[in-house]
């Protein structure tokens, strides 16, 4: 069975600090694959990193970076810098190979709020 | 325009009325999904549909039924709504390559009273 932790609800900063969502997932597959989406507050979710079980490479995009760790099963997600526009629902999501319907177990996500 | 689009955008409705909230997409893919999302809970998986004649129960299916009218086509139906259906209900895709990467519609805001 997969299941996805977000243990914090919200998050409050402001402007320029830098801020790391936690994300803990569990799985008994080998092969899966952790996602994150953005959630702003006009509903829709926008899909922002995709990464497999194998590659455990931090990575960076722009102000973005994820920090994936297997040996804690968790896949972190900082922002830099944030900005009023960062202001949003951050969901993590988990998929094993082995399900065959490719479902997408989400976490429940953390609302962050960045003050001017 | 818009890959993966949802109507409704908005629905109110009464408790025991039938509902249907309808998805398209031009992405060309095969993979259809809908979720539904609660405050909290993130978004659990009603129905799949891997092509027209492949459709699959999610994690919360009960109350809900579905149907693949075309490849570009997946509807929602509600049979008799009840308030614990309030909630905001997301249609998604994936292709057969990258499977797993899944393209969200802008969701569908339903209310039922």
């Amino acid at each position: 069975a997969q299941k996805v932790t977000q243990a914090q609800t919200e998050i409050s900063v402001v402007e320029k600090e830098d801020v790391t969502l936690d994300c803990v997932y569990e799985t008994r597959d080998t092969t899966y694959y952790l996602f994150w989406y953005k959630q702003p507050p006009s509903g829709e979710l926008v899909f922002l990193i995709r990464r497999n079980s194998f590659d455990e490479q931090n990575e960076i995009s722009g102000r973005y970076s994820w920090n994936f760790q297997k040996s804690t099963s968790s896949f972190n997600f900082t922002i830099t810098a944030s900005q009023v526009v960062d202001s949003a629902v951050y969901f993590c999501a988990l998929t094993e190979r082995s399900n065959a319907g490719n479902m997408l177990t989400f976490g429940g996500g953390t609302r962050l709020m960045v003050k001017p | 325009d818009a890959d993966v689009t949802q109507t409704p955008r908005n629905r109110i409705t009464k408790t025991g009325k039938r509902i249907m909230l309808e998805c398209s997409q031009t992405k060309g893919h095969d993979r259809m999904y809908w979720y539904r999302q609660d405050p909290g809970l993130g978004l659990r998986l009603i129905y799949y549909s891997f092509d027209v004649k492949d459709i699959n129960k999610g994690e919360i299916s009960d109350g809900y039924s579905v149907s693949r009218q075309a490849q570009a086509k997946f509807s929602l139906s509600l049979e008799s709504a009840i308030p614990n259906q309030t909630a905001l209900y997301f249609c998604a895709t994936s292709g057969t390559v990258r499977y797993n990467e899944q393209f969200f519609g802008p969701g569908t805001r339903l209310t039922v009273l």
